[in-house]
């Protein structure tokens, strides 16, 4: 099976611009859950989507929002982008998401100037 | 709700010798229990996972961990390291969070392998 596939590996964008990152999880999964990793914070939870539904949520302000379509593939958008918003935003997919185990994506590396 | 501790922030080891990374976590019942292994740029790869059973887990690329519930702890080890194992690892838990349930990670443990 493929793994899970990540668009766009890197994007530099301008403070003020918005983003959105693409997710593309393991064939038959249907749950995708986005991470924000920084040296500062590690790796920090955004949300999960489970069959189109937002099922959590991390502790992130509004400006980042995500969706996730009958295909299971989700989307990531960060608006009104700040400098501390530059990070790696890595992508899970899991069979039966929640607390098991979740398969992971390259990453998009977002660097914000 | 559930935390993790990874106590070595940078562990350095000369290749061919034994490794044991650490990992203590904190809640109330048997969590799940992953080790993860991200190379530099790279997303995370899952090593290993416990959910129940046997507490001696064994994983990809030669590792194993060892679930101990005395000590709410789910230590990492290798019998002998490679160059290529130069990474940082991430021990992570599974658990229900106020009814969420969710995987939290630790703050990894960053591994040098000398030759």
């Amino acid at each position: 099976k493929a793994g899970v596939t990540q668009t766009p590996r890197y994007l530099i964008k301008t403070r003020g611009q918005q983003v959105t990152l693409s997710c593309s999880p393991i064939s038959g999964h249907r749950s995708v859950s986005w991470y924000q990793q920084t040296p500062g914070q590690g790796l920090q939870f955004l949300f999960e989507y489970f069959s189109e539904t937002q099922r959590n949520k991390g502790n992130f302000p509004g400006r980042f929002s995500g969706r996730q379509f009958s295909n299971s593939r989700s989307e990531m958008n960060v608006s009104t982008l700040e400098l501390g918003d530059s990070a790696l935003y890595l992508c899970a997919s899991s069979s039966r998401g929640g607390h098991y185990e979740q398969y992971f994506g390259p990453g998009t590396r977002l660097t914000v100037t | 709700a559930q935390s993790v501790t990874q106590p070595d922030i940078h562990i350095t080891v000369s290749e061919g010798a034994s490794l044991e990374l650490r990992c203590n976590y904190s809640y109330g019942a048997t969590p799940y229990l992953f080790w993860y292994v991200q190379s530099p740029g790279q997303g995370l790869q899952l090593l290993l996972k416990y959910f129940s059973g046997d507490t001696l887990v064994q994983g990809i690329k030669g590792f194993e961990a060892e679930f101990k519930r005395s000590q709410s702890s789910f230590n990492l080890r290798k019998p002998s390291v490679h160059w290529s194992d130069a990474a940082e690892y991430f021990c992570a838990v599974g658990a229900k969070d106020f009814g969420n349930e969710k995987l939290t990670f630790g703050t990894g443990t960053r591994l040098t392998i000398i030759p």
